[in-house]
């Protein structure tokens, strides 16, 4: 059965530190990962990652996917009041047949204090 | 915003009412879902439709019932809904079936 397992579930960090949020997958025809931020409801787009090895930067943050490892992280430095939130990931597959294409993790939830 | 729009935002219904819920989009996609999320649980897929038409139904109960009159609007009717259906329903929309969704603030429905 197709799984995505985020790391940690819950973190607790101060303004300006540095975190790292893990995501690991195991799909069959993995075709793209992808990272959203839910902050109160709506989970908002932050990265799509297809190729090993390739860093995506947006500001503080940051996302890598390792294919090999059948994992990827998102990284924020500096961190923020405002970074608190919920930090999905979900994993894109190629299906015949039409089932579900869309595998999403639990989320990781960060709380930054002031 | 994110150019999906969900209303209500909150919802309380009794197991024998009927209500429904709204969902519109104003990016031109040609994709729209309904998702669930539940405390602790990952997001669940309920219904994909791609230009009006429904491509998938993920084994969701006959008390959801979706409806798509338009590729901009999106409707989820609900009736004898069960305590355990207590959730955030997410109404989202992609250009391309699975393609950077786009979603909306969500509707909190509690069932008493």
């Amino acid at each position: 059965e197709d799984k995505v397992v985020q790391s940690p579930l819950s973190l607790v960090v101060h303004e300006g530190d540095t975190v790292t949020l893990n995501c690991s997958y195991e799909v069959t025809n993995f075709r793209s990962l992808l990272w959203y931020k839910q902050e109160k409801k709506a989970p908002t787009f932050l990265f799509m990652l297809t190729s090993s090895g390739i860093e995506k930067k947006s500001g503080r943050l940051s996302s890598i996917l390792d294919k090999k490892e059948l994992s990827s992280i998102l990284n924020i430095t500096a961190t923020q009041t405002g970074d608190s939130a919920i930090y999905l990931c979900a994993v894109d597959r190629d299906t015949q047949g039409g089932s579900e294409k869309l595998v999403f993790g639990k989320g990781t939830k960060l709380t930054v204090n002031p | 915003e994110t150019g999906v729009t969900q209303t209500p935002r909150h919802l309380v219904m009794g197991m024998t009412n009927k209500k429904s819920l709204k969902c519109e989009q104003h990016l031109g996609h040609n994709a729209m879902y309904w998702y669930k999320q539940s405390a602790k649980k990952p997001l669940e897929l309920m219904f994909v439709y791609n230009f009006k038409e429904q491509t998938e139904n993920n084994s969701v109960p006959s008390r959801f019932s979706p409806e798509c009159p338009n590729s901009s609007h999106l409707f989820l009717h609900l009736h004898t809904l069960q305590p355990e259906d207590s959730a955030l329903y997410l109404c989202a929309s992609s250009q391309e079936v699975f393609w950077k969704l786009f979603f909306g603030s969500g509707t909190q429905l509690s069932v008493l």
